[in-house]
């Protein structure tokens, strides 16, 4: 069990480039979290998928934000046409199908817009 | 929608002294609570969950957490802290979302300094 995994752990853009991030969760995890977490605050929910269905999106997921896990594996998160304030850590959780699990974390991907 | 209030977004202990971090929450259902701790530059690490069993929990590290309903609270205690201790604490509630998705949402965080 290596643990949930994300890439790259830190990425620098240009305000109004697009940006890909991905998680590994834990193998056969079937429920797979985003969380945001900025300066000085928790972390945020963002969405979530259970195997590949995206069954919930959180309002500060703006049309600008896209996320997929295709075939119920590892999970990308895209932003497009980024803006300063989506300078963040963007955290990657998975768990068991089970009520109450633990959510295990990744190390999360830092995102810095210039 | 549940919610979760950290009282001191810093604390400050001596080596060897208790630590008390304070946490009350706002749940319209039973909640099911969490603390997890962060590490610089590392990710979330679960110390421990109340999930309506026994309401003084055990967890990792030497921690532990009382949940009182009369109170709201699921403060997290250890009896005597350690340098390696100075990390950011996050109390957690479960919100029950769409799907089932019992989402977590955190409080803002309490960094923990330990001085020698």
């Amino acid at each position: 069990d290596t643990g949930v995994s994300q890439d790259p752990r830190h990425k620098i853009t240009k305000r109004g480039q697009n940006v890909t991030f991905r998680c590994d969760p834990i193998s056969e995890h079937n429920r797979l979290y985003w969380y945001r977490q900025t300066l000085g605050q928790g972390p945020e929910f963002l969405t979530y998928f259970q195997n590949e269905a995206q069954l919930e999106k959180s309002r500060l997921l703006s049309d600008r934000f896209s996320a997929e896990r295709p075939k119920g594996s590892f999970s990308t998160l895209e932003i497009q046409r980024t803006e300063q304030g989506d300078s963040a850590m963007y955290l990657c959780a998975s768990s068991f199908l089970v009520p109450t699990d633990t959510q295990y974390f990744g190390p999360g991907t830092r995102l810095t817009v210039l | 929608a549940q919610s979760v209030t950290q009282l001191g977004s810093h604390v400050s202990v001596s080596e060897g002294a208790l630590v008390l971090l304070r946490c009350n929450y706002s749940s319209s259902v039973p909640p099911y609570l969490f603390w997890y701790v962060q590490y610089p530059n590392k990710g979330l690490q679960l110390l421990l969950k109340y999930t309506s069993a026994a309401t003084l929990v055990k967890g990792i590290n030497g921690f532990e957490a009382e949940f009182k309903k009369s109170e709201t609270s699921f403060h997290l205690t250890k009896p005597s802290a350690h340098m390696s201790d100075a990390a950011e604490y996050f109390c957690a509630v479960s919100d029950l979302g769409q799907g089932g998705s019992e989402k977590l949402v955190f409080g803002k965080g309490t960094k923990l300094t330990v001085n020698p």
